[in-house]
C-alpha cells in the first residue's frame, strides 16, 4: 500500500482551542478523502479533495490539498466537544481509497 | 435510503474456528471493500469487490477470503481464527471512483478467545 504518515498521533486540546491534523504521501495523489470516526462508532465520510492547492471549507473545518498533491491538512478552529473523535485521511493516485492514514485521535477538554 | 448493514454486530469464536460475516451495501453501490481496525494497526485494508469480482487485496494471509454476490451483498470469511484476528471489521460500500467517499457499516466486532 502506499505511504502516508498521518501526524500527529494524539491532540489533546482544551475546548476553544485550534486543531490540525497533517497527511503526508511519499506519492504524488489524486486525490484525498477525509473521515472522522467517533468514538465507538465507525468512520463517516467528511470531504475529497482533488486539485493542486484546493482548499474547502466546512463551518469551524478547513481542509487543504498541497500545490505537489503531496499532503494535506485538516484544521478545526475553535474546537468543541463534539468534535472529539479520530481523524483519518485516504489518500488515492488511483482514483479509489483503499489506504487509509494511521488516524489522529483528538481529544477536546472541557 | 438504508445505509450499510453488517451482521452480525458481535462475534465471539474459539480459536480454530472459522467465521463469515455479512455485509449489504447502500442499494445501487456496486463496490464494497473491507476493512480491519485494531487499537495497533489502525484501518487496515483487507479487500475490494466489484461486480462479484476482487479487484484489490491488502496484505492479509490467505485466511482471509471473502465474496460477492450478483445482489452487491458482500461476505467475509475467515478460517483458522487466531487470537489477532480479534478486531472490528469494517464494510464500506461506494459507487465507483465516488467523490462522495465510502460509506461504512456499522462492523462486526469479532472477539478470539
Amino acid at each position: 500500500g502506499q505511504q502516508v504518515m498521518q501526524i500527529p498521533q494524539y491532540q489533546h486540546v482544551q475546548e476553544g482551542e485550534d486543531f490540525t491534523t497533517y497527511c503526508n504521501s511519499s506519492t504524488t495523489l489524486s486525490n484525498i478523502q477525509w473521515y472522522k470516526q467517533r468514538p465507538g462508532g465507525h468512520p463517516v465520510f467528511l470531504i475529497q479533495l482533488v486539485k493542486s492547492g484546493e482548499v474547502k471549507k466546512q463551518k469551524r473545518l478547513t481542509f487543504q490539498f498541497g500545490e505537489a498533491k503531496k499532503n494535506s491538512s485538516l484544521h478545526i478552529t475553535a474546537t468543541q466537544t463534539t468534535d472529539v473523535g479520530t481523524y483519518f485521511c485516504a489518500p488515492s493516485n488511483t482514483g479509489n481509497q483503499f489506504y487509509f492514514g494511521t488516524g489522529t485521535s483528538l481529544t477536546v477538554i472541557p | 435510503k438504508a445505509g450499510v448493514t453488517q451482521t452480525p454486530r458481535y462475534l465471539i469464536k474459539t480459536r480454530g474456528q472459522q467465521v463469515t460475516l455479512s455485509c449489504s451495501p447502500i442499494s445501487g453501490h456496486r463496490s464494497v471493500s473491507w476493512y480491519q481496525q485494531t487499537p495497533g494497526q489502525g484501518l487496515q485494508f483487507l479487500f475490494e469487490y466489484f461486480s462479484e469480482t476482487q479487484r484489490n487485496k491488502g496484505n492479509f494471509p490467505g485466511r482471509f477470503s471473502g465474496r460477492q454476490f450478483s445482489n452487491s451483498r458482500s461476505e467475509m470469511n475467515v478460517s483458522t481464527l487466531e487470537l489477532g484476528d480479534s478486531a472490528l471489521y469494517l464494510c464500506a460500500s461506494s459507487l465507483t471512483q465516488s467523490p462522495y467517499g465510502y460509506t461504512f457499516g456499522s462492523g462486526t466486532r469479532l472477539t478470539v478467545v
